[in-house]
Parts: structure tokens; sequence; C-alpha cells
């Protein structure tokens, strides 16, 4: 297998703030990673594709300046949540692509809560 | 568009009551299968990745099975511990990303 690790894995802010998630492939260099959302006892919804050295590909419908990627290197991709409202409360989950098409392993996830 | 659903929606066993999970998929060129675990609160654990039609995988208690249109995830002899969401997701020709089913979650009763 592979580790992804994710950080933090709770969040509590208040609304209007900004809150960043960090994404790291700890054994390996994923030259992709992705971000995901998942509303209770629903499935994964990709947000967008972050690809290293280059701007992310956004999903249909979601917003780029709500939701800034950054993938500086080959181990670390962070999600910044700007000016977060409750509405933007959720469980956030990020992967990292191992090989062309190979498994992708993911974080533990990140709750987020927006008071 | 790319689509997989998965059936049931959940699954209600007792222990080493043997059961199978199906994942659907409508992909235009599969590239690859794969089936996760997802414990509650936590991101998934990848499981199996399954290729081509007729390919088998096995760990554990658990074997997934691949056809042209379905795959399924057997569950043998299941224990407590096998309780679990369980995603399938499929990666088609034309980009990497993986389309998921919303899941099958799974509770063995001791």
């Amino acid at each position: 297998g592979a580790v992804v690790s994710q950080h933090p894995s709770w969040v509590i802010c208040k609304s209007g703030t900004s809150v960043k998630i960090e994404c790291r492939s700890l054994d390996f260099q994923a030259t992709t990673m992705f971000w995901y959302r998942q509303f209770p006892k629903q499935s994964l919804m990709l947000m967008a594709t972050s690809n290293e050295g280059s701007k992310a590909t956004y999903e249909q419908g979601v917003e780029k300046d709500k939701f800034l990627i950054n993938h500086a290197s080959l181990t670390l991709s962070t999600l910044t949540v700007t000016s977060a409202h409750p509405e933007d409360s959720s469980f956030y989950i990020c992967s990292a692509r191992k090989g062309v098409v190979g498994e992708l392993f993911f974080g533990e996830g990140s709750r987020l809560t927006v008071l | 568009e790319d689509q997989v659903t998965q059936s049931p929606e959940a699954l209600r066993l007792q222990e080493g009551e043997s059961s199978s999970l199906n994942c659907s998929y409508t992909v235009s060129g599969l590239r690859g299968l794969f089936w996760y675990r997802q414990d509650p609160g936590k991101g998934p654990e990848f499981l199996f990745t399954l290729y081509s039609a007729g390919e088998e995988k096995e760990k554990e208690r658990l074997k997934a099975t691949l056809t042209k249109k379905e795959s399924f995830l057997h569950i043998t002899a299941p224990k407590p511990e096998d309780s679990a969401t369980y995603l399938c997701a499929a990666a088609g020709l034309n980009d990497y990303k993986l389309s998921f089913g919303a899941g099958t979650t799974v509770t063995v009763r001791a």
C-alpha cells in the first residue's frame, strides 16, 4: 500500500475565516492528487484535480475562488476554503494517485465545521 | 457520462453469513475497477483493482470479480470487523478520474 496523510483531521472555524487542509503522500511521489467532498451517507464528490506545478482542474459547479488548491511539490497539495460559511461544513478527503492508472490512496479526511 | 451503481444500499448479515455486493458500471473504455472500504469518519481504504473481465482478486474474507458490465465483492463468512461501507469506483478511458458509486453499508452482527 501507500500512505497519504491529511491534516487537520477536524477543524472548527467561524464564518468568514479561511481554513487550510494539507494532503501529503508520505512514501511516494504523486504528480496528481484529487480533492473530494463527502456529505453524510453519500459517496465522494470530486471537487478538483491537483497537478504538481500547474493549476488545478475544477469540476463543474465548484467555485475556484472559494476552494483554492495548490500542489507545490510532488508530495504536498493544499486545499484552502476561503471565507468559509456554514454550508461549506463537510468532510473533505484528498487522494493521491500512484502510477499512471494506479490505485488511489486516500487521506483520513478532514471534518470542517463552520459556525 | 461514466456511471457506477452499487446495490444494495445496505446489507445486514449475521456473522458467518456469506453474501455479495454488486457494482454495475457504464464506463467508456474501462481502465480499472476499484474497491475501497470506508469506516465512519475516515477516508477510504484501498482494497482491490481489477483491470479486465474475468479477473479475480482475494484478500482474507473478500473476493472481487469483474465482468464486462459489473463487479462483485463477495464476503465469505463475515465477522463483525467487516462492518463498513464498501465503495466501488471506475476509471474510464478518457481521463483518470474515478467515478464512485454511492456505496453499500455492510453491518455484520455477532
